[in-house]
């Protein structure tokens, strides 16, 4: 069983600063690693997900690096907004393997972006 | 887009009271999920089901039952909901059998059992 593990686990930033969120799992067969957006009181929506084959991913003003073999992934937001303000989460699946599609998640971090 | 729909956001229920949560999904997707979200605890799976009529028990399935009749339907059950069920539940679903593919989540339904 994968323990994925995020650090910090919450926080706060005044606008304009660059950021790195951390996660952490145990298990380093894995095929890919995702990273979630929680608004409050919503549900999750994907970010970005990396292939196993991959080392980053970048989506606008969002990086994500892996690293398999350390068994890390950082999340990496430029010239943060307050519209970034969410619990961020990173999940991976069970090692290789496994078909079945579930997720092993981090408890996430709760970033809060100050104007 | 993808669309996963809960049938409530809101549902106050008391102790005893048999719950159904629906979960439905528009994109033909094979994998079905159902998570409950705790402070502290975060996303925790309790059941999932990869095609219909079957089903498989996810970290904490007790208290729970789950049904899959239709490729786009999945209810979670709480058979007699007591008050530690309260709590945010989430519903995710994915494409196929293959691990390379995101979950899409629905929006939550959260419960509080009185």
């Amino acid at each position: 069983k994968q323990e994925v593990t995020q650090i910090p686990a919450a926080l706060s930033v005044p606008e304009g600063e660059n950021l790195v969120l951390n996660c952490s799992f145990t298990d380093s067969a894995i095929y890919n690693l995702q990273w979630f957006r929680q608004d409050p009181g919503k549900g999750l929506t994907s970010l970005l997900l990396i292939q196993s084959s991959q080392r980053e991913q970048t989506s606008g003003r969002l990086n994500a690096s892996l690293d398999k073999s350390s068994g890390r992934s950082t999340l990496y937001i430029a010239a943060s907004q307050p519209g970034d303000s969410a619990t961020y989460l990173c999940a991976v699946p069970p090692r290789r393997g496994s078909t079945l599609g579930r997720l092993y998640f981090g408890r996430g971090t709760q970033l809060t972006v100050w104007p | 887009d993808v669309k996963v729909t809960q049938s409530s956001r809101y549902l106050v229920k008391r102790t005893g009271e048999k719950v159904f949560l629906e979960c439905v999904q528009d994109m033909d997707h094979e994998n079905m999920f159902w998570y409950r979200q705790d402070p502290g605890l975060g996303l925790r799976l309790i059941y999932f089901s990869y095609d219909v009529k079957m089903k498989e028990k996810g970290d904490i399935p007790e208290g729970y039952s789950v049904s899959r009749e239709k490729k786009e339907r999945f209810s979670l059950i709480l058979e007699s909901a007591s008050t530690n069920q309260t709590s945010m539940y989430l519903c995710a679903s994915s494409p196929g059998l293959l691990v390379r593919e995101t979950q899409y989540f629905g929006p939550g339904t959260r419960l509080l059992v009185l």
